[in-house]
């Protein structure tokens, strides 16, 4: 169990820029969850996977905002035209299928600064 | 409108002290509630949870008080150490996958 790994783990860019972040899950889990987590606030729940199907995005996710999950592997999020608004931290967890009350686990998260 | 509801925002204790973080919720379909513990720079950590069937919960230091009619559950940390110091996040579950997170306790243990 290597935990749960996010790439970059900081990541600047300029405001109008593309940026994508990858993760890679627990190997054996199969429920991969986004969130973003901004100073001084609890992790707030952006989209989540069930294998390689996206069951589920928050209305915080803006057209701007892509998630895939290709062959229920590592996953990626993508934030287009970046806004200053889109500064946090992007958490991603995952956690096992075969049990109600499997926890998340989470990986140490990727900060983006848009400027 | 916040699911979870967690208070205080912030707390200092002694070493040795015991720091009681609390939690409040409404949706009575939630059916699991983790804490989690969060360094600077990491992410969140599970620390310890608890079912709504059962009222108390240890793990080392670490205990979950819950009251299920009360809708509110609280983390007492005994013996409170430096170490400790951290933001601890109450969560609660409904849906299988639906995870809904406190603001957070920014708790601060002084030697």
């Amino acid at each position: 169990d290597t935990g749960v790994s996010q790439d970059p783990r900081h990541k600047i860019t300029k405001r109008g820029q593309n940026v994508t972040f990858r993760c890679d899950p627990i190997s054996e889990h199969n429920r991969l969850y986004w969130y973003r987590q901004t100073l001084g606030q609890g992790p707030e729940f952006l989209t989540y996977f069930q294998n390689e199907a996206q069951l589920e995005k928050s209305r915080l996710l803006s057209d701007r905002f892509s998630a895939e999950r290709p062959k229920g592997s590592f996953s990626t999020l993508e934030i287009q035209r970046t806004e200053q608004g889109d500064s946090a931290m992007y958490l991603c967890a995952s956690s096992a299928l075969w049990t109600d009350n499997s926890p998340l686990h989470f990986g140490n998260g990727t900060r983006l600064t848009v400027t | 409108q916040q699911q979870v509801k967690q208070s205080p925002q912030s707390l200092i204790v002694q070493k040795g002290g015991i720091p009681i973080i609390n939690c409040a919720y409404e949706n009575t379909a939630f059916d699991y509630f983790p804490w989690y513990q969060q360094f600077p720079g990491k992410g969140p950590a599970l620390l310890i949870a608890i079912r709504p069937d059962v009222s108390e919960k240890k793990e080392g230091r670490f205990t979950i008080s819950f009251n299920k009619s009360a809708k509110q559950f609280s983390l007492h940390i005994m013996d409170s150490q430096p170490g400790d110091s951290a933001t601890y996040f109450c969560a609660a579950k409904y849906n299988f996958n639906k995870f809904y997170f406190g603001s957070g306790t920014k708790l601060n243990v002084k030697p």
